[in-house]
């Protein structure tokens, strides 16, 4: 089956504590991207990537830090989290940058930082 | 700078019954795509509908229609014979053909039984 997978689904964490969310699909994709989403504020994009070793930042890119060393999976790092961080975050791909192609989302990881 | 706004946080609707979310936009370009994303209480984000801006036909599917007017710079989402379902939240979205997408803020709904 054609998905998108996020590990956590939920965590729940300390300030300063680093931890690692990763994403990974299956369908090949080349773009890849991250998002937050916070009430009242929709989601916003954090890093993305268009390949291999190819990321930038998003508009909120202050706080995390991304890699992509493998096709299929691009993790999001957050080296020393704060509770500003806490927020519903989704990872998403698709076959190619431009809006032409469809964007495949993850079911999404709930943190929080406490 | 390119904007979405939703202008309805919440709405209501009675089960059966077809109901309107509203959305406009601002932007310079002239191709871009418009999107409509449910959210259900599963989190999942899910595309209803899409429309690519050179083209003037309505985008259609199924019970989920756009009322698309490019130059007002709206994109209203028409929900006809609402089902329980239905109940999420709803994010229009906007992206220019090489650049990211922006999200809306969202309208919740709720369908009364």
């Amino acid at each position: 089956e054609a998905q998108v997978t996020q590990n956590p689904r939920y965590l729940i964490t300390v300030t300063g504590k680093k931890l690692t969310v990763t994403c990974s699909q299956n369908m090949n994709h080349e773009y890849m991207s991250w998002y937050r989403q916070d009430p009242g504020l929709g989601l916003r994009q954090i890093y993305y990537s268009m390949n291999v070793e190819v990321t930038d930042k998003g508009d909120v890119p202050e706080g995390y830090k991304v890699s992509r060393k493998e096709k299929r999976n691009f993790p999001l790092i957050l080296e020393s989290p704060s509770p500003n961080q806490t927020s519903l975050y989704f990872c998403a791909s698709s076959l190619g940058q431009g809006a032409f192609y469809e964007q495949y989302f993850g079911p999404g990881t709930r943190l929080t930082v406490t | 700078a390119q904007t979405v706004t939703q202008s309805q946080p919440e709405m209501s609707v009675q089960e059966a019954e077809t109901v309107t979310l509203s959305c406009t936009y601002d932007t310079s370009e002239s191709d871009y795509y418009l999107f409509w994303y449910k959210q259900p209480p599963s989190r999942q984000m899910i595309l209803v509908i899409r429309q690519e801006a050179y083209k003037q036909q309505n985008a259609t599917e199924n019970r989920f229609s756009v009322n698309f007017q490019k130059a007002a710079k709206s994109f209203s989402l028409k929900i006809s014979d609402s089902q329980l379902g239905d109940a999420a939240m709803y994010f229009c979205a906007y992206r220019p053909r090489d650049d990211k997408i922006i999200f809306g803020k969202g309208t919740r709904l709720h369908i009364l039984p």
